[in-house]
């Protein structure tokens, strides 16, 4: 059974750096038959896929354009865990972050508790 | 970006009756399609994947059908326990896309 447990601040100053990790259990995240991604909700854009890492022999990353400019999501293999750090934060990345990770039919079958991530001075 | 319409919005019905929920693709997406149910304060969960099969635990009134860009949730003989939130997914290509949500009341 592959459980994510999620951690991080729950409060970012605008401006700054918002980091979310991510810590897996019952799988890899050097799998090659996975891909673990960010996703996020809030009421003013729904749910929203913010990116992927994911090992087939190498390390690859995808991230959605609305995001891209200042995201990174990492993975630690000596820890089993991956991360997101989203730079330059706005109230507009207020949300609640989830950790999921996608089969290898892409789907997204395992999800993390979610993390609420407020941006305010 | 694949764009998914989901409707209703929202919708009411009692215990037994059956519901549908419609998700359209603005491209094919194949069957690379699935549903999930959200209840307040907790992470989306799986109910089919790759447009109709039934996620393992997933009560068997939970159906899904359809290719291409149309796609059906059905919930047959509504439960109180079926109160949520529901989104569909492709999962075809990123960036991967939801529906904006469908809130099923249970009156």
């Amino acid at each position: 059974q592959v459980q994510m447990q999620q951690s991080g601040p729950r409060l970012v100053r605008p401006s700054q750096t918002l980091s979310v990790t991510c810590v897996i259990s019952g799988d890899s995240v050097s799998s090659n038959n996975a891909a673990w991604n960010w996703i996020r909700q809030s009421p003013s854009r729904g749910l929203e896929w913010l990116g992927r890492t994911y090992y087939r022999s190498k390390w690859s990353n995808d991230y959605a354009v609305s995001v891209k400019s200042r995201l990174i999501i990492s993975a630690d293999t000596s820890k089993n865990q991956f991360s997101l750090q989203l730079n330059s934060v706005t109230p507009e990345d207020t949300a609640v972050y989830y950790c999921t990770r996608a089969n290898s039919d892409w789907y997204f079958d395992y999800w993390g508790q979610g993390s609420l991530v407020t941006v305010s001075s | 970006d694949i764009q998914m319409t989901q409707s209703p919005s929202s919708l009411s019905a009692s215990v037994g009756d059956e519901v549908t929920i419609t998700c359209r693709a603005s491209h094919s997406i194949s069957t690379s399609f699935n549903w999930y149910q959200q209840k307040p304060g907790k992470a989306p969960k799986l109910l089919i994947y790759s447009a109709s099969s039934l996620q393992s635990g997933v009560p068997s009134r939970f159906s899904g059908s359809g290719s291409g860009t149309d796609f059906t949730l059905t919930i047959s003989s509504l439960q109180p326990e079926d109160s949520a939130t529901y989104y569909c997914l492709q999962s075809h290509s990123t960036p991967y896309t939801f529906g904006q949500g469908t809130k099923l009341e249970i009156k």
